[in-house]
Parts: C-alpha cells; sequence; structure tokens
C-alpha cells in the first residue's frame, strides 16, 4: 500500500540556518504530494503542494520538488525563523477519486533565537 | 471563506460511553474526512464522505462510524469507548473534485478516555 517515510526528529535549528526534512513515498501511479504544518495546539494546515512529477510546490520560503525518478519530495528553507518552529509532515493523495491522504509520522523543528 | 470547524474542541469520556463529533465544512466542499491523531500511531484515516455517501474506510473497527448530511456536515460516532481511543479527531474539507486533492484542516477534538 501507499506510505511515506520521513527523517527521525526532532530537528533544532538556530534562526537562519537552512532547512532540509527529507521525505520519501511509496505509491501506485502518481499521487499528489503535500506538506503539512501543524502549530501547538492546532489542526493541521497545507503548506505546499505538487501534482505531477517536476513541479515545485512553494509558500512563504519554503520550497519541495516532486522527484518520481527518487520518489522524494523534500522540504527546504533557506533562512528558518523562530516562528518556523512546529510540526511538519509529508503526505500523499490517493490517486483514486477520493480525498484520502497518507501521512508521514511527522518531524517537529524547533528554532532557537 | 470561514475554514472548518469541528464541535465540541474537548471532551472527557468514560470507557464503555459512546462519542459524537461534528464537523462543518468549507462551503462549497462537498467532501469530508477523519482522521486520528495519535502519539504512537500518528495521522490515520478514517473515513471519508461525498455527497452524503462513504467513498472510502481506513482499517478502523466497526465502533467508529459516521455520516453525511445534504449540507455537506459530517459526524463521526465512536460507541464503547477504549482508552486507546483517547486521541485528537481531526476533520477535513475538499471541494472532492478529481483532481483537486488538497484538503483543509478543522483545529479538532480532543477526546480523552479514562
Amino acid at each position: 500500500g501507499d506510505s511515506v517515510t520521513q527523517m527521525e526528529g526532532p530537528v533544532t535549528l538556530s534562526e537562519e540556518a537552512f532547512l532540509t526534512i527529507n521525505c520519501t513515498y511509496t505509491a501506485t501511479g502518481y499521487p499528489s504530494l503535500f506538506w503539512y504544518v501543524q502549530y501547538p495546539g492546532e489542526g493541521l494546515q497545507l503548506l505546499l503542494k505538487a501534482t505531477k512529477a517536476d513541479d515545485k510546490g512553494s509558500n512563504k520560503g519554503f520550497e519541495a520538488t516532486y522527484r518520481k525518478e527518487t520518489t522524494s519530495f523534500h522540504l527546504e528553507k533557506g533562512s528558518v525563523q523562530v516562528s518556523d518552529s512546529a510540526v511538519y509532515f509529508c503526505a500523499l493523495g490517493d490517486t483514486g477519486a477520493n480525498s484520502k491522504l497518507t501521512f508521514g509520522k511527522g518531524i517537529t523543528l524547533s528554532v532557537r533565537p | 471563506k470561514a475554514g472548518v470547524t469541528q464541535t465540541p474542541r474537548y471532551l472527557i469520556k468514560t470507557r464503555g460511553q459512546q462519542v459524537t463529533l461534528s464537523c462543518s465544512p468549507i462551503s462549497g466542499h462537498r467532501s469530508v474526512s477523519w482522521y486520528q491523531q495519535t502519539p504512537g500511531q500518528g495521522l490515520q484515516f478514517l473515513f471519508e464522505y461525498f455527497s452524503e455517501t462513504q467513498r472510502n474506510k481506513g482499517n478502523f473497527p466497526g465502533r467508529f462510524s459516521g455520516r453525511q448530511f445534504s449540507n455537506s456536515r459530517s459526524e463521526m460516532n465512536v460507541s464503547t469507548l477504549e482508552l486507546g481511543d483517547s486521541a485528537l479527531y481531526l476533520c477535513a474539507s475538499s471541494p472532492g473534485t478529481v483532481g483537486i486533492y488538497e484538503q483543509y484542516f478543522g483545529p479538532g477534538t480532543r477526546l480523552t478516555v479514562t
């Protein structure tokens, strides 16, 4: 079945450091890929998405490129801020006519001033 | 547009009881999905409803059920609660149209079973 693997956490960075969070997936067909972010005590917010190979999703300085050849969708940001501290989830969408998402385990990012 | 709303935000129940959670999707969205989030298992898909019909179902026991109304609002019911049902239950809505797969989540209902 479909699955998503995220790198182990937690991750602690200093402000303005470069961020990479690895995500690889296993799926049949060509699923849409997503990054969601969860701040303490809140639900998930869609951060960015990519719907086909080589698509680059971007939002709020975060970027991720859909790599079919390596089945990856790594999240990057050039300069993190304290306000980026949150839990980040990689997810893939079902390829059928439904809205099911399969999530990775999530990784906690802490950014110190 | 108003976002996805969930009620109640917090619930405390006793083992053996049943509980009903409610979700109102974004206006115009016809698909509502439910997820269970726990520290051990992470985010797990429960089921999806589209136009009042269950379109997809995760691997949960029959104690977990749901329904969707004609206005797209959805409810989720858990009967005979167990301690392991303590979790954050998240509802997500989407247009439900093929080719548009992103989902928008509500703040969740925190269920504690004692």
